[in-house]
């Protein structure tokens, strides 16, 4: 079983401050972990992911989480955040199995809504 | 990457009637999903989409009110049938490859409104 809980429902920072969305996970085989971003009215794009490579994971427009198996945790990181960034945030599991290979079956976290002010 | 095209983009319908939503792939892929997103909610996997069998359901989803088909590697359709305004969600179409490091890739989705 796995499962994804987002510790925020929504996080509102100001345009160039940090942004930290956070990320807890179970599960009961070695994960694959994502971030996806919604913006309105638009589809889920990938932002970043982890595959059992480096723990730190650096993905797209400054975005980056950092894998804790100790703390079960990934949660997302902005040095500096931008008007642009405003929109829902999903924190995403898939179990791999032994050998590598992924079910590729996803379970979603309840998302983040990040506000930025200007 | 795959490009997915889900149509219709949107709809309003009566309920009790059906709706049936197509999902094309611009390769082919070996697996593909359905999600549910209701409103204020996150995804839920509604079925695995098998090519030439049955598809797999997620708990509390059933063949009779969310019937899929998956008649080849590139295509797909799932029918909310008996349409209640309950089922108004988004519902998108995923595919990903049964391998490490690949990510899913998501269709833009289809706005339902059932009244």
């Amino acid at each position: 079983a796995q499962s994804v809980t987002q510790l925020d429902s929504h996080v509102s920072v100001s345009e160039g401050t940090p942004v930290l969305l956070r990320c807890n996970y179970s599960s009961s085989y070695s994960p694959s972990l994502f971030w996806y971003v919604q913006h309105p009215n638009k589809g889920l794009q990938l932002l970043l992911k982890y595959t059992s490579a480096a723990t730190l994971v650096k993905g797209i427009n400054g975005f980056e989480a950092e894998f804790k198996k100790s703390e079960t945790s990934f949660h997302l990181t902005k040095p500096s955040a931008h008007m642009s960034d405003a929109a829902e945030y999903f924190c995403v599991v898939t179990p791999v199995r032994a050998g590598g290979t992924s079910y590729g079956k996803l379970t979603f976290g309840q998302g983040t809504i990040l506000t930025v002010h200007p | 990457s795959a490009v997915i095209s889900q149509k219709p983009s949107r709809d309003i319908c009566q309920r009790g009637t059906s709706l049936t939503i197509q999902c094309q792939v611009d390769s082919q892929v070996t697996m593909m999903f359905w999600y549910r997103q209701q409103p204020g909610q996150s995804l839920t996997l509604i079925a695995t989409a098998n090519q030439g069998s049955e598809a797999t359901y997620e708990s509390g989803f059933v063949i009779d009110k969310f019937p899929i088909s998956r008649p080849n590697l590139t295509f797909s359709t799932l029918t909310v049938s008996n349409m209640s305004p309950e089922d108004s969600s988004i519902y998108l179409c995923s595919v990903g490859q049964p391998i490490m490091n690949t990510e899913a890739f998501f269709g833009q989705g289809t706005r339902l409104t059932v009244v």
